[in-house]
């Protein structure tokens, strides 16, 4: 049974590059959610999508951050102009549903330069 | 909202017992977790507890809550060198879906 796929695993890119990171959520979870993890901030919610519709972007840091969630399969985390202060580990997660155990994928290790 | 504070460090004998203890602030979460994060490696669901029971076992893992104060404990029974590891526990914000969770305990286990 497939679990929460992302990718890139890994990504190095310069300050200003746009940068988009992808989600694909276990089959049959309506529930999708952002998650950022740093060392100083620990794990940090961005967003979360429930049956494709965003319900909290409440922990989006700023404007240069976006999320879609264009089917139940598939959701993008895209961040223009990047920074080097965003670099870190990018999560995704999904649920059955928004109050249900949470599965987490393997993260995005991304560094801006 | 949840606030979720746990110990940042704890250090074993390898078969020993290990506890990681966690205290939260909102009684209303219905379920809280224990997931556990290897390096480079993400959050993997280890175990959780649903809020009307005391205690759940499964395997070397035991889960202990206490409503009253607030207090949750993983327990690793036979602790092995594959539990180094990162472990967060987690509660539900009342009134929002959203996971609140800890900053993590850094488990080490030592031969």
């Amino acid at each position: 049974d497939a679990g929460v796929i992302q990718s890139p695993r890994h990504e190095v890119t310069e300050m200003g590059q746009e940068v988009t990171l992808r989600c694909k959520p276990i089959s049959g979870h309506n529930s999708l959610f952002w998650y950022r993890q740093t060392m100083m901030r620990g794990l940090e919610l961005l967003i979360y999508f429930n049956n494709n519709v965003p319900i909290d972007d409440s922990g989006m840091p700023e404007d240069r951050f976006s999320a879609k969630m264009p089917n139940a399969s598939f959701s993008t985390l895209k961040i223009q102009p990047s920074e080097p202060r965003d670099s870190a580990v990018y999560f995704c997660a999904s649920s059955l549903e928004d109050n249900q155990p949470q599965h987490f994928g393997d993260g995005t290790r991304l560094s801006i330069l | 909202g949840e606030d979720v504070e746990q110990s940042l460090f704890l250090s074993v004998r390898e078969g020993d017992s290990s506890v990681i203890n966690c205290t939260y602030t909102d009684s209303s979460s219905t379920y809280l977790y224990w997931y556990k994060q290897e390096p480079g490696a993400g959050l993997q669901l280890l175990t959780y507890i649903f809020s009307n029971m005391d205690m759940k076992q499964d395997q070397r893992l035991t889960v202990l809550l206490n409503k009253k104060d607030k207090h949750l404990s993983l327990r690793i029974a036979d602790t092995q060198t594959g539990d180094s590891a990162i472990y967060f526990c987690a509660g539900f914000s009342g009134g929002y879906n959203k996971l609140i969770f800890g900053a993590g305990t850094r488990l080490a286990v030592h031969p």
